[in-house]
């Protein structure tokens, strides 16, 4: 078992549907990343979450420390929200971070 | 600005021919990192450093080789590369990775890498 487990792998959505990603781990945490894959394929931050919830934009992402969980939810998709959304947590020791495999979304006109 | 570059993006070569894949960040970043990217299991971490003179093995350092003699440059070795390295890699930095909070992570724009 992943210590990082993302749910759906896949998504599809029609244009202006709300969407949820979810993210559950296995480890204590002191933060958690959410990472957006380009379909060209560069990957850039999100944002980072150590408590309750952040905005951005139609995107907020949320966490429950002691649920071990995290939403990245997406308002009023758009076809260009259409990439791969990537977890990521650096546990409370070490130094290293641990990925999820990712969620394709597919958002259609 | 601020920024992480790779080189080179794209790379086809031969089993066994030593190549260098170098990663610079502009951001005095202390931490930086090099990971690959293979279908169905994600980002997987090479290797890792601290800062200069300081790197450590992540979850998939066989193969790999690694240097920070500098803070800006951290760039990944292959000694004799094997189809099995065929990937997608990607260098990140961040300020640090130490202590309690975490630091956004800022990542190059990949370098696709076959070895046949």
């Amino acid at each position: 078992k992943n210590e990082v487990e993302q749910s759906p792998q896949n998504l599809t959505a029609q244009e202006g549907e709300f969407i949820t990603i979810n993210c559950s781990y296995s480890v204590g945490i002191s933060a958690l990343h959410w990472l957006q894959q380009h379909p060209g394929g560069g990957i850039v931050s999100l944002f980072m979450l150590s408590s309750g919830k952040k905005k951005h934009g139609r995107l907020i992402a949320t966490i429950n420390i002691q649920e071990k969980h995290s939403s990245l939810h997406i308002t009023a998709s758009h076809p260009r929200d259409s990439a791969v959304y990537i977890c990521a947590v650096k546990e409370t020791s070490g130094s290293r971070l641990t990925f999820g495999e990712g969620t394709q979304l597919t958002v259609n006109p | 600005e601020a920024q992480v570059t790779q080189n080179p993006r794209y790379l086809i070569t031969v089993t066994g021919k030593k190549l260098t894949v170098t990663c610079s960040q502009n951001m005095n970043h202390e931490y930086m990192s090099w990971y690959r990217q293979d279908p169905g299991l994600g980002l997987r971490q090479i290797y890792y450093s601290m800062n200069v003179e300081v790197t450590d093995k992540g979850d998939v350092p066989e193969g790999y080789k690694v240097s920070r003699k500098e803070k800006r440059n951290f760039p990944l070795i292959l000694e004799s590369p094997s189809p099995n390295q065929t990937s997608l890699y990607f260098c990140a930095s961040s300020l640090s990775i130490r202590g309690a909070r975490g630091y956004e992570q800022y990542f190059g724009p990949g370098t696709r890498l076959t070895v046949t």
